[in-house]
């Protein structure tokens, strides 16, 4: 099945502790991207990656990292999380126009 | 600035009338829209797309207006069903492959039976 999946779904964790939040897609996809999502804002691209070892920031990019070392993984890094990186975050990939989306993480910073 | 705009973050419709969804745009260089639909729990699913070269495109009970002049898109569906109600994002972008998305805030549809 085509699929885009994340682990964890669910994470609660405390403010500085390192924590990375993986993606991947089974669809042979170029292009993956991660998104956050809060009440009143909607989604927001938090980085994106046209291919294999290339990225660029979205619109929201501060606090995050992440990496493209394959075509299938997508992992979003957070160095040193803070209570405003509290969001469910989603991680999308596509070949074309239309992006598939992942079952969502829903992290809470304390 | 925003340049993908619901301004509707709500909308009730009774079961079996029509839904109609709305969204505005203020980027000239947008050529593709897409609408997403977002159950709880669940990562948005994409539901139909229209390029700028079309007023409309259909697709079941799913049909979407663009009036590019007035930058302005819409969703209509017919007949509604309690299983349409979900959130709903207009989305945008300036190319046909592999580039960002721009999403509104959205719009939580309610189908009322």
């Amino acid at each position: 099945e085509a699929q885009v999946t994340q682990n964890p779904r669910y994470l609660i964790t405390v403010t500085g502790k390192k924590l990375t939040v993986t993606c991947s897609q089974n669809m042979n996809h170029e292009y993956m991207s991660w998104y956050r999502q809060d009440p009143g804002l909607g989604l927001r691209q938090i980085y994106y990656s046209m291919n294999v070892e290339v990225t660029d920031k979205g619109d929201v990019p501060e606090g995050y990292k992440v990496s493209r070392k394959e075509k299938r993984n997508f992992p979003l890094i957070l160095e040193s999380p803070s209570p405003n990186q509290t969001s469910l975050y989603f991680c999308a990939s596509s070949s074309g126009l239309a992006q598939f989306f992942g079952p969502g993480t829903r992290l809470t910073v304390l | 600035d925003q340049q993908v705009k619901q301004n509707s973050p709500s909308l009730s419709v009774q079961e079996g009338r029509i839904s109609i969804l709305n969204c505005d745009y203020t980027n000239s260089m947008f050529d593709y829209f897409l609408w997403y639909k977002k159950y709880p729990a669940e990562g948005p699913t994409f539901l139909i797309s229209i390029s700028s070269i079309k007023d409309k495109n259909e697709d079941g009970r799913f049909t979407v207006f663009l009036n590019k002049s007035a930058k302005h898109l819409s969703l209509h569906i017919v007949p509604s069903q309690p299983g349409d109600s979900a959130v709903y994002f207009c989305a945008a972008t300036p190319n046909s492959g592999n580039t960002p998305l721009v999403f509104g805030k959205g719009t939580r549809l309610s189908v009322i039976a």
